[in-house]
C-alpha cells in the first residue's frame, strides 16, 4: 500500500522556536496532503489542506501565521509550528490523498513545547 | 464541526468474539473510510465504502452502510489481542474536496 512519512517522529522545543515537520509520500505523487492536530484521547482535527503549486486553506480557528505550510513538491509537505508556546504542544499527523479517494497517514510527530 | 461520531465509545470483549462499532454521521457523502490508530502512533487506514455501496467485507473486517439513516458499522470477527486499538470512521463529504472528518472513535480493549 501507499505509505506516507513523517520526520521527525518527536521534538521536544523551548517555548517560542520554531519547529519544522515534513510529510513525505514516498511511493506516489500526491497533490494533496492535509495536516491534522490530535490530543490525548481524543479525534483528529483537520487543521488545513495543503496544495502542491498554491496556498495551503485553513480551517476555521486555525492560525495561518502560526502554522506555515508549504506544498514544494508532489511528495512533500511540511508544516512549521512558529513561535511555539506550551499549548501547541500535540500530535500532528499528516496525511496524503492517492487515487482522488484514499487518505494515507504518516505515523505522526509528538511535539512537547517547554 | 464531528460529522461521524462513533458508538460506542469504548468497548471490551474477549479474544475470539466479535466487535461491532457504529458510526452516524449528518451529511452526504462521497464515501466514509474507517481507520485503526494503535496508541500514539498514526493512522493505518482499513476500508473505504463508497456511498453507493452497501457493504464491503476485507479479510476479518465487514462494513456495511446505510445512507438513508446516514450510518456505518464496522465489524472485526474472531478478535485477536492485537486488535486492540482506537478505531474511527471517517466522511468525505460531497463538495468537500476529500477533506475527512473524523468521528470520536471507539477504543477496543480485547482481552487474551
Amino acid at each position: 500500500g501507499a505509505v506516507v512519512s513523517q520526520h521527525p517522529s518527536w521534538v521536544i522545543c523551548k517555548s517560542g522556536t520554531s519547529v519544522k515537520i515534513e510529510c513525505r509520500s514516498l511511493d506516489f505523487q500526491a497533490t494533496t496532503m492535509f495536516w491534522y492536530r490530535q490530543f490525548p484521547k481524543q479525534s483528529l482535527m483537520l487543521m488545513a489542506t495543503s496544495n502542491e503549486g498554491s496556498k495551503a486553506t485553513y480551517e476555521q480557528g486555525v492560525e495561518k501565521d502560526k502554522f506555515l505550510i508549504n506544498h514544494a513538491s508532489l511528495t512533500l509537505s511540511t508544516l512549521t509550528v512558529t513561535s511555539a508556546h506550551p499549548e501547541d504542544s500535540s500530535f500532528y499527523i499528516c496525511s496524503a490523498v492517492e487515487l482522488k479517494e484514499t487518505q494515507y497517514f504518516g505515523p505522526g510527530t509528538r511535539l512537547l513545547v517547554l | 464541526s464531528q460529522q461521524g461520531e462513533e458508538d460506542p465509545q469504548a468497548l471490551s470483549i474477549q479474544e475470539g468474539e466479535n466487535a461491532t462499532m457504529n458510526c452516524s454521521y449528518k451529511t452526504s457523502i462521497n464515501n466514509l473510510q474507517w481507520y485503526r490508530q494503535n496508541s500514539g502512533r498514526g493512522l493505518v487506514h482499513l476500508i473505504l465504502i463508497r456511498s453507493n455501496e452497501r457493504e464491503k467485507h476485507s479479510g476479518r473486517l465487514r462494513v456495511t452502510l446505510d445512507t438513508s439513516k446516514k450510518s456505518s458499522s464496522l465489524l472485526i470477527t474472531a478478535s485477536r489481542a492485537a486488535d486492540t486499538a482506537s478505531y474511527f470512521c471517517a466522511t468525505d463529504a460531497r463538495g468537500s474536496n476529500y477533506k475527512l472528518t473524523f468521528g470520536k472513535g471507539t477504543l477496543l480493549t480485547v482481552n487474551p
